[in-house]
């Protein structure tokens, strides 16, 4: 059973667009939503997260929205470009637990 | 400084064989997790340790798996008597501390493929 669901599974944006990620989650116990950046042949890095107690956190060009509830969050990446092309996984775990739980991906390229 | 290292990068074996990978992370860094991670899905949840104690096993899919870390740095994932469906990318992520918002960085992962 999947804990985090994220769509879409794929995604293609022009240099200078918005990207919009969406993932939604049902466990009412998570309170840190993590998301994660991967490069072809490398793991997984830690791009931006949040918590439930605001509803945008923005970094650079990347902001995350958190509906608390609906229990969903989503990533947008402002003015992509072609370096951010990478698939990008949500994420999601509880205070007291240590494990996370991924969403199955988005594969994001965008096209100069 | 060094990020959390996976060996071997690649391993093939014939069914039935036993493998083990191996996970440095990063130096200092008292937490220890290990994930695997299907074509196309997002890393699962294996198990993980504090220092040298392995606090949760609960994703473990049977008792072929196994994981120590016996003096708290080095881990090995063992798994015995491999079937084909255990073929997958095996990660490896270590954070300085436990508890949800300290960051895991993760290795770039074990690619085992079971013939």
């Amino acid at each position: 059973q999947q804990q985090v669901k994220q769509s879409p599974q794929s995604l293609i944006v022009q240099k200078g667009g918005i990207s919009i990620i969406n993932c939604a989650y049902e466990n009412t116990a998570f309170d840190y939503f993590p998301w994660y950046q991967q490069f072809p042949g490398k793991g997984p890095a830690l791009l931006i997260a949040i918590r439930p107690d605001v509803s945008e956190k923005k970094e650079g060009r990347f902001t995350i929205s958190f509906n608390k509830s609906a229990k969903q969050f989503s990533l947008h990446i402002m003015d992509s470009q072609p370096g951010d092309s990478a698939t990008y996984f949500c994420a999601a775990s509880e205070t007291g637990a240590n494990n996370l739980f991924f969403g199955t991906g988005t594969r994001l390229t965008v096209i100069p | 400084g060094a990020g959390v290292s996976q060996s071997p990068r690649y391993k093939v074996t014939k069914r039935g064989q036993d493998v083990a990978l191996r996970c440095d992370p990063i130096s200092g860094h008292v937490s220890l997790y290990w994930y695997r991670q299907a074509l196309g899905q997002g890393p699962e949840f294996l198990t993980y340790f504090n220092y040298e104690a392995q606090q949760d096993k609960s994703g473990l899919p049977n008792d072929r798996f196994s994981a120590e870390r016996p003096e708290g740095s080095i881990s090995t994932l063992t798994i015995q008597r491999t079937e084909q469906r255990d073929s997958a990318m095996y990660r490896c992520a270590s954070s300085i501390f436990w508890g949800a918002g300290n960051e895991q960085f993760f290795g770039p992962g074990t690619r085992l493929t079971v013939l």
